[in-house]
């Protein structure tokens, strides 16, 4: 398995409530990117990453910002947690932008804003 | 981007063959058709990829028609740890970034 790791991998936290997640790898790919999964909804992309500090907007990018700092992190940020942000969130890498894109998903973060 | 249509679900049986088709009608010359498993609780994991014609590796097939409208996965005798979700994907090769998910397919196998 690719070596992705996320943390926390559960958080509970309340309405107003910053929170951080972290996306960890040690593959040394240049691709990172973090979606959400919600019921009925499959995976949505909210942030991407093609290199150390250069991040830009997925589909639903509205309450969330990134930060890359270093190859292997990749940050989600949620400024102020809302209940719709109740969530499981995936980080996922891959090596290349060219024709083979595969992408290594991470374990997940189970997010509960109450 | 190009959007997919799938099956919300399918059901089948242990040993049989399960094709699950899926629809991107407007997909564009540079878009790649990616398959990927989902068991619950984990993240998705990649099948298989093709860009046309017909794509074969030790877990599923891909078929790809030359109007390329369209594309079947096809796993051949499921067994019950197949129970998964599948998802099709439609996407540039150049980054896999403008890839987009949609809700997939639930595959249900029964004893």
């Amino acid at each position: 398995d690719a070596g992705i790791t996320q943390s926390p991998r559960h958080k509970v936290t309340e309405t107003g409530t910053p929170v951080t997640l972290r996306c960890h790898q040690t593959e040394n790919h240049r691709y990172m990117y973090w979606y959400r999964q919600d019921p009925g909804h499959g995976l949505r992309l909210i942030h991407y990453s093609y290199g150390v500090k250069d991040t830009d907007k997925g589909e639903v990018s509205d309450g969330y910002s990134v930060s890359r700092s270093k190859t292997e992190d990749f940050l989600l940020t949620l400024e102020s947690a809302t209940s719709s942000q109740t969530s499981v969130y995936f980080c996922a890498i891959s090596p290349t932008s060219g024709a083979y894109n595969e992408q290594f998903f991470g374990p997940g973060t189970r997010l509960t804003v109450l | 981007l190009a959007k997919t249509t799938q099956p919300i679900s399918m059901d089948s049986y242990e040993g049989q063959e399960v094709n699950i088709t899926c629809s991107h009608n407007n997909i564009a010359t540079n878009d790649y058709i990616t398959w990927y498993q989902q068991f619950p609780s984990q993240g998705p994991r990649f099948i298989i990829q093709g860009y046309k014609t017909k794509v074969t590796n030790e877990v599923a097939s891909l078929f790809i028609p030359a109007d390329r409208k369209s594309s079947t996965l096809s796993l051949p005798r499921v067994s019950l740890s197949d129970t998964a979700v599948y998802y099709c994907l439609v996407g540039e090769g150049t980054g896999g970034f403008k890839t987009i998910f949609g809700a997939g397919t639930r595959l249900f196998v029964k004893a």
